[in-house]
């Protein structure tokens, strides 16, 4: 069965520089979820669409964009980067915002040197 | 007090053993959970959805108990391919999407 997809898998930026990261949902997904998960934390949720349009809003550091386009993939723009945003981000989606299960992407392991 | 709560472990149990994780939740609008699994820098994966009093998939059995605000994992005769941190997830309120996670009961099944 296909999955969540997200590009890239593993992303070094400097500090000051910016990072864009992409997700794919899986088919039929109108919904999807950015999660951020620091080394040994739990995931903590970013931000959310459904059909394109912003659903929900958690912990996003206002240095951080986000959109979802028409063909329902999402991307998550990152600015000003920081040391501290290096963490693994995760994508997830479901079926549609009233459906809980949330299926995760493999993550984009961003590194800020 | 957090809004899920679970012990860390590490539960360390050799095959074939019996374990169960217990979870808390602090708000009791709270109408579906979900148990995760996550190996090691990978990405959590769904393990069961909890609506009502539990739910059982195999060697894995949930338990909901609403009037303690608990939700439980047993896993019979393990095995060492559930190694894992195993995630109590549950969804801010009655808010769709936010999910708030637990932060991981730590599973090592040995020979």
């Amino acid at each position: 069965a296909a999955g969540v997809i997200q590009s890239p898998r593993h992303l070094i930026k400097e500090k000051r520089e910016t990072a864009t990261l992409k997700c794919y949902p899986i088919p039929r997904h109108d919904t999807v979820y950015w999660y951020q998960q620091g080394p040994g934390q739990d995931p903590q949720f970013l931000i959310s669409f459904y059909e394109k349009m912003q659903s929900d809003k958690g912990s996003i550091p206002d240095r951080f964009s986000a959109q979802q386009f028409s063909d329902y993939h999402s991307e998550l723009n990152m600015s000003s980067l920081e040391l501290g945003d290096s963490a693994l981000y995760f994508c997830a989606s479901s079926l549609w915002v009233g459906v809980n299960e949330q299926y995760f992407g493999p993550g984009t392991r961003l590194t800020v040197t | 007090r957090k809004e899920v709560e679970q012990d860390p472990g590490p539960f360390n149990v050799p095959e074939g053993a019996t374990v169960a994780f217990n979870c808390t939740y602090s708000n009791s609008a709270s109408q579906s959970f979900f148990w995760y699994r996550q190996d090691c820098r990978k990405e959590p994966k769904l393990l069961m959805s909890v609506y009502s009093s539990g739910n059982e998939d195999g060697r894995f059995t949930a338990q909901l108990n609403r009037a303690s605000q608990y939700i439980s994992l047993l896993i019979r005769d393990s095995k060492l391919s559930d190694s894992a941190t195993y995630l109590c997830v549950v969804p801010r309120g009655t808010s769709y999407g936010k999910l708030t996670f637990g932060q991981g009961t730590i599973l090592t099944v040995h020979p």
